[in-house]
């Protein structure tokens, strides 16, 4: 049963502190999303990349977010630094293609927390 | 600027009853419309996609139907079942090519099925 992975599950830090986010993607797919929800916003597209390379980060504060995909079974999201208004559960998604006629599979999300 | 809006944004039910809910749209170019479940702490789970040029998708109890024209999309479930209750989100993936494309969301209606 293929599933999309995130670590860690949940996080409580202070404000000031870096926190990296890791997803591991279904094995095969080629496009990773990272997605934010929160209450007030909903869902909202931070980033995704294709064959590791990204292809839309306009949703980022680039002051402090950054995505990489450091190899094909691993991306990860870094706030740097964190504040209190990062709140927010954070989903990765994989899938075959972006936006296209196939589905979205996403992870159990991080739910982080900055005090 | 497409904006998606489900309503209601909350809904309690008999065990049973058949239901509808309900997404619309504001902009009727779409590539396709998507209804997704999400249960508490957990991730989104992919329902039904319809594409742009079909009126309806069927999966057991569930059918989503699309009228582009109205800017509206309704999931029915039918014979409710307590286990239905989760947050069901609808997102359309607007039309371009490549990095154009988005998935815009709507903040989805939760809902609760009594025993």
């Amino acid at each position: 049963d293929a599933r999309v992975t995130q670590t860690p599950r949940h996080k409580v830090t202070e404000m000031g502190q870096e926190v990296t986010m890791r997803c591991q993607p279904i094995l095969g797919h080629n496009t990773v999303f990272w997605y934010r929800q929160t209450m007030m916003q909903g869902l909202e597209l931070l980033a995704y990349f294709r064959n590791r390379a990204p292809l839309d980060d306009s949703g980022m504060p680039k002051d402090r977010f950054s995505a990489e995909m450091p190899d094909a079974t691993l991306a990860t999201l870094k706030i740097q630094p964190s504040e209190p208004r990062d709140s927010a559960v954070y989903f990765c998604a994989s899938g075959l293609v972006a936006f296209g006629n196939q589905p979205q599979y996403f992870g159990p999300g991080t739910r982080l927390l900055v005090l | 600027k497409q904006e998606v809006t489900q309503i209601p944004a909350a809904l309690s039910v008999p065990e049973g009853e058949n239901l509808v809910l309900n997404c619309s749209f504001t902009d009727s170019a779409i590539y396709n419309l998507q209804w997704f479940r999400q249960d508490p702490g957990k991730g989104l789970t992919s329902l039904l996609l319809i594409q742009s040029s079909q009126r309806e998708q069927t999966s057991g109890r569930l059918n989503a139907s699309l009228d582009k024209s109205s800017g509206r999309s309704t999931l029915y479930i039918a014979a409710s079942q307590p286990g239905d209750s989760a947050t069901y989100l609808c997102a359309v993936a607007s039309t371009g090519a490549g990095n154009n494309r988005k998935l815009i969301w709507g903040l989805g209606t939760s809902l609760a099925v009594n025993p």
